[in-house]
């Protein structure tokens, strides 16, 4: 079966600190996005990655095809970063996206 | 133009109610999908539409119709809803199925009474 998981599932964090979430995927991808969601929101794609590293602001994505792993950093948190982190991988033999059940991010003040 | 528009925002209707759902994008892309979400979970895929064919039913109910009139239009009609098909419907694109990137839209938020 073709998964996508994602740690941690909830995390919080004082502001100002550095955040990492981690996601991890079976089979091979054509491409991994990863997605940002305010409560009662909709979707804001931040990243889409194939390989190597991509950075806006102060998030930073990574990939390794290799390890079938990602992660998304973000550096100098702040309050207005709490939201639900979701990875979406799109697999070599489909035409579809895959979710991965999301990071929960709290940052407090 | 990369947005993903989906109208209304907000949606509340009856068991017996008849509503659609509605998609636009204005980005040429020839791939549109629908996905609900449930509270905490991650969506999960509903339609795909490419070319403006259907080419994936995710053996959706029959309650739910979709319908792509033109390459910039998605539509997902409703029709006897139960109150477990309350979620969040979100619509994304891309310009292909065979194209990695995709774009999302808000979402319709759908309460069913």
């Amino acid at each position: 079966k073709n998964e996508v998981e994602q740690s941690p599932q909830n995390l919080t964090a004082q502001e100002g600190e550095f955040i990492t979430i981690n996601c991890s995927y079976s089979v091979g991808i054509s491409a991994l996005h990863w997605l940002q969601q305010h409560p009662g929101g909709g979707i804001v794609s931040l990243f889409m990655l194939s390989s190597g590293k991509k950075k806006h602001g102060r998030l930073i994505a990574t990939i390794n095809i290799q390890e079938k792993h990602s992660s998304l950093h973000i550096t100098a948190s702040h309050p207005r970063d709490s939201a639900v982190y979701i990875c979406a991988v799109r697999w070599d033999t489909g035409n579809q996206f895959y979710f991965g059940t999301g990071t929960s991010l709290t940052v407090i003040p | 133009d990369t947005e993903v528009t989906q109208t209304p925002k907000h949606l509340v209707m009856g068991m017996t109610n008849k509503k659609s759902l509605k998609c636009e994008q204005h980005m040429g892309h020839r791939a549109m999908y629908w996905y609900k979400q449930k509270a905490k979970k991650p969506p999960e895929l509903m339609f795909v539409y490419s070319y403006e064919k259907l080419s994936i039913n995710e053996s959706v109910p029959s309650r739910f119709s979709p319908e792509c009139p033109n390459s910039s239009l998605l539509n997902l009609h409703l029709h006897a809803l139960q109150p477990e098909d309350s979620a969040l419907y979100l619509c994304a694109s891309s310009q292909g199925v065979a194209y990695t990137e995709a774009f999302f839209g808000q979402g319709t938020r759908l309460t069913v009474v």
